[in-house]
């Protein structure tokens, strides 16, 4: 079957300008996640979606950093204006069921430049 | 709030010898224990999982992993290593409480390294 994909896989951008990641989880997958991962360190959740819904978005920076999963499936995650620390790895995963048990299933990431 | 360590952040192991991974965890209720390989511009790689039985868990490419619940370890281990295991490795873990399910939590990762 089809992993997770994301688009695109870099981007480079100046301070203050917007940016934009898409993801399509895997064909089903109900559950999907956004994680930043910055270097050297493990990925640190953003967002979790349930379906259309919002889980779980305690961690995202809610007055630059969004996102959305309108249809319940594809999923953009927008940050806008992008600081220097920004520059970081964008994951997104997949799981079948929002269940703790559940494997995240993980796409190759955006890795995002801010200069 | 729930918690994954790896004390090492560098391995090197002799291309056949038995490699070793560490991972400690403190979690409240019921851990959900992962273990993760990326290589260079890649995603991360599920490895295995422990969710209950037993303590000894298979996984892809011949890796496996202990579940220790007195010392809150799950290590990663395999027989013998291969060249192309070279990569990092998260641990993460995933508790489950009354309240309901915990985030997936990762360690800081190990950069395992395999010597020809």
């Amino acid at each position: 079957e089809a992993g997770v994909a994301q688009s695109p896989r870099y981007k480079i951008i100046e301070k203050r300008q917007s940016v934009a990641f898409w993801c399509n989880p895997i064909s089903g997958h109900a559950t999907l996640y956004w994680y930043q991962q910055i270097l050297g360190q493990g990925p640190k959740l953003l967002i979790q979606f349930q379906n259309n819904g919002v889980v779980d978005d305690s961690q995202l920076p809610k007055d630059r950093f969004s996102a959305e999963r309108l249809k319940g499936v594809d999923s953009t995650l927008k940050i806008q204006p992008a600081k220097l620390e920004d520059s970081a790895v964008y994951l997104c995963a997949s799981s079948f069921t929002a269940k703790a048990t559940d494997t995240q299933y993980f796409g190759p990431g955006t890795r995002l430049t801010v200069l | 709030a729930q918690s994954v360590a790896q004390p090492e952040d560098q391995v090197n192991v002799a291309e056949g010898n038995p490699l070793t991974v560490k991972c400690t965890y403190s979690v409240s209720g019921n851990p959900y224990l992962f273990w993760y390989v990326q290589y260079p511009n890649r995603g991360l790689q599920f490895l295995l999982k422990y969710i209950t039985g037993d303590n000894l868990v298979k996984g892809s490419y011949g890796f496996e992993a202990e579940f220790n619940k007195s010392q809150t370890s799950f290590h990663l281990k395999k027989p013998s290593a291969l060249v192309s295991d070279s990569a990092l490795y998260f641990c993460a873990v995933r508790g489950q409480t009354n309240f309901g399910n915990e985030k997936l939590t990762f360690g800081t990762g190990t950069r395992l390294t395999i010597i020809p």
